[in-house]
């Protein structure tokens, strides 16, 4: 299967601050999604993105396909913005997903 | 947007018994439902797939007859934990989405946290 990585595990932000997630894969995909994992374990839909970039409110993404990579950017930090960023993807239908990024924003 | 529910959000039982969890898609027609289970602190880990009508595909080292998976209509799969016991406790998350080509979001539940005492 595919094998993704993301880095850094973790990270420590003061609020207000910018940061970048990165997320590694190793072949094509047709699928690739960011989520959000709150507290309570919801996994929250952040980005659909294969390719391109786009862009929520603070948060942005980019993916370059060709070079196997995909970015996560959330700038202006928040307290809400802690918990877990997960990055997966799939070459057919099955998501396999990225051992995560664990972000704390520090009032 | 589409919205996946699951229920129950938390369940007890003791060694031995069956556990029935429930997935719905509420808004849309989900033709692919997917199983998760996460470990503290650990990332997603691929159960199974079901597909409506269809036999469920369960990954490698996923015991079937121990995690029974019916997809019975396009918004309802059931994931059961048979003779559960401690080593079953986890958090079960469910996905679905409304095509094949997976080339679609995946829509999650909210999860179920199993323990099993």
């Amino acid at each position: 299967g595919i094998q993704v990585e993301q880095s850094p595990p973790d990270l420590i932000l003061q609020e207000g601050a910018n940061s970048t997630l990165r997320c590694n894969f190793s072949d094509s995909v047709n699928n690739l999604q960011w989520f959000h994992q709150n507290p309570w374990g919801q996994l929250i839909n952040l980005f659909y993105i294969p390719s391109g970039t786009k862009q929520n409110g603070r948060l942005s993404a980019t993916t370059v396909a060709t070079e196997r990579y995909s970015l996560l950017y959330i700038s202006s930090s928040q307290t809400t913005d802690s918990g877990v960023y997960f990055c997966a993807v799939a070459d057919d239908y099955k998501l396999s997903f990225g051992a995560g990024t664990t972000v704390t924003v520090r009032a | 947007g589409a919205v996946v529910s699951q229920h129950p959000s938390r369940v007890i039982c003791k060694s031995g018994t069956s556990v029935k969890i429930e997935c719905r898609s509420l808004d849309f027609q989900a033709t692919t439902m997917f199983w998760y289970r996460q470990f503290p602190k650990q990332s997603l880990m691929l159960m199974a797939t079901s597909n409506e009508g269809s036999k469920a595909t369960y990954e490698q080292g996923v015991e079937k007859d121990k995690f029974l998976i019916n997809h019975a209509s396009l918004t309802l799969s059931t994931l059961t934990v048979t003779s559960a016991h401690p080593e079953d406790s986890s958090f079960y998350i469910c996905s679905a989405t409304p095509g094949t080509s997976g080339r679609e979001t995946q829509y999650f539940g909210p999860g179920t946290r199993l323990l099993v005492l």
